[in-house]
Formats: structure tokens, sequence, C-alpha cells
């Protein structure tokens, strides 16, 4: 069965602090991995990665593969309160996703 | 590009009533929708995927004949939770494969149901 696991499951910080996400894997037929920031609805997409290390950007946010590993981060420099979410990670195996339980990140004013 | 819509974004029901859910690609063909569950504090749950013109594939411990899955057409798939419990009250979110990538999924805004 597939398993992805992220951690920490939350965590608080205060406005300007930088952010960092866990995201493991272990899965079959790995296709790609995917972050995603739920809010008080339906995931939006962040990012998809499918190669290691390479960097994706996206503002302030930043996210990185280790396929040898089975890992992924996920940065959030400077954080704003509007960064509070449940940041969620996916891997993408046989064209279905399979989530991790996502990262509470409360930012304080 | 790449929207996908549900409706009704929530509604209340009886118990032992049915409810349905619609889920739309506005903006592009979704040869393949996928339905989740996602249960207060907890993460998403994929209960089936769809597919356009056959059969929905379910997730293992999901009833087939209690969530019924409809993709009539590239557009629409229609998730209709029958006989409805209260245990069955949850935040139904839909998903579209994207239109350039298969493996980036787009989420519709969700529904939340209440059963009462």
């Amino acid at each position: 069965e597939d398993k992805v696991v992220q951690s920490p499951l939350s965590l608080v910080v205060h406005e300007g602090d930088t952010v960092t996400l866990n995201c493991s894997y272990e899965v079959t037929n790995f296709r790609s991995l995917l972050w995603y920031k739920q809010e008080k609805k339906a995931p939006t997409f962040l990012f998809m990665l499918t190669s290691s290390g390479i960097e994706k950007k996206s503002g302030r946010l930043s996210s990185i593969l280790d396929k040898k590993e089975l890992f992924s981060i996920l940065n959030i420099t400077a954080t704003q309160t509007g960064d509070s979410a449940v940041y969620l990670c996916a891997v993408s195996s046989d064209y279905k996703l399979s989530f991790g339980a996502g990262t509470t990140v409360t930012v304080r004013a | 590009g790449a929207v996908v819509s549900q409706h009704p974004s929530w509604v209340i029901c009886k118990s032992g009533t049915s409810v349905k859910i619609e889920c739309r690609s506005l903006d592009f063909q979704a040869t393949t929708m996928f339905w989740y569950r996602q249960f207060p504090k907890q993460s998403l749950m994929l209960m089936a995927t769809s597919n356009e013109g056959s059969k929905a594939t379910y997730e293992q411990g999901v009833e087939k004949d209690k969530f019924l899955i409809n993709h009539a057409s590239l557009t629409l798939s229609t998730l209709t939770v029958t006989s409805a419990h209260p245990e069955d009250s949850s935040f139904y979110i839909c998903s579209a494969e994207g239109p350039t990538n298969p493996y980036e999924q787009y989420f519709g805004p969700g529904t939340r149901l209440t059963v009462t």
C-alpha cells in the first residue's frame, strides 16, 4: 500500500520566519510528487516535482525532491499570515494521488 | 485555466434520502475525474476514479452501491450518495486530470454534506 508521511503535523511561527515542511513516501510506480495548499475549501496546486535535485520556486515558496531518499521538502520564507493553511503532500502513482495527513501551519502576526 | 466546479457547495439532507453532487471541468475536457472525501482534520481519501464512458473504479472499502458515480460526458461527473446516514457526513471533493499533464490534478471547491 502506498504511504505518504508528512512532518511535522503542525507548527506555529511568527511573521517573517522560515518554515520547512517534510514529506517522505513509499509508493510503487512513482510518477510525481505534488504539494497543495488547503485553506478552508479544496486544495490549490503549488508544485509538481518529477526529477530529483531540481528546485522549483514560486515567490517565497520553493520545493525540492530527492528520489533516492524518497522525500521532498517545501520551504516558505518570510512567512505572512496569509500562509496559514494546511499543506498537503501527495504522490502520484498510476494516475492516482495518495495524500499525506498534511502539516498545519499557523503564522502569527 | 483548468477550473473545476462542484455543485452544491453544501447540502443538508435527512437520513435515508439520496444526494447528488456534480463535478464539472469548466474550461477543459477531463476523461478522468476523482472523488475524495475528507473528514475534519484529516487528509483526503480517494474514494473512486471516474472514467468517461465506463464504470468507475472504487477504492477498497468504498461501497459502490452506496456511492454511485456517473461520468456521462467529458466535463461532468456525478456522485450520488444513496440512503445517506449521519456517518456519511463529510467534505466531498472532486478533481480532474489536468489538460496537459495527467499526473496533475485540479480540485473542485468541495461539497459539505451533512446528514441529519
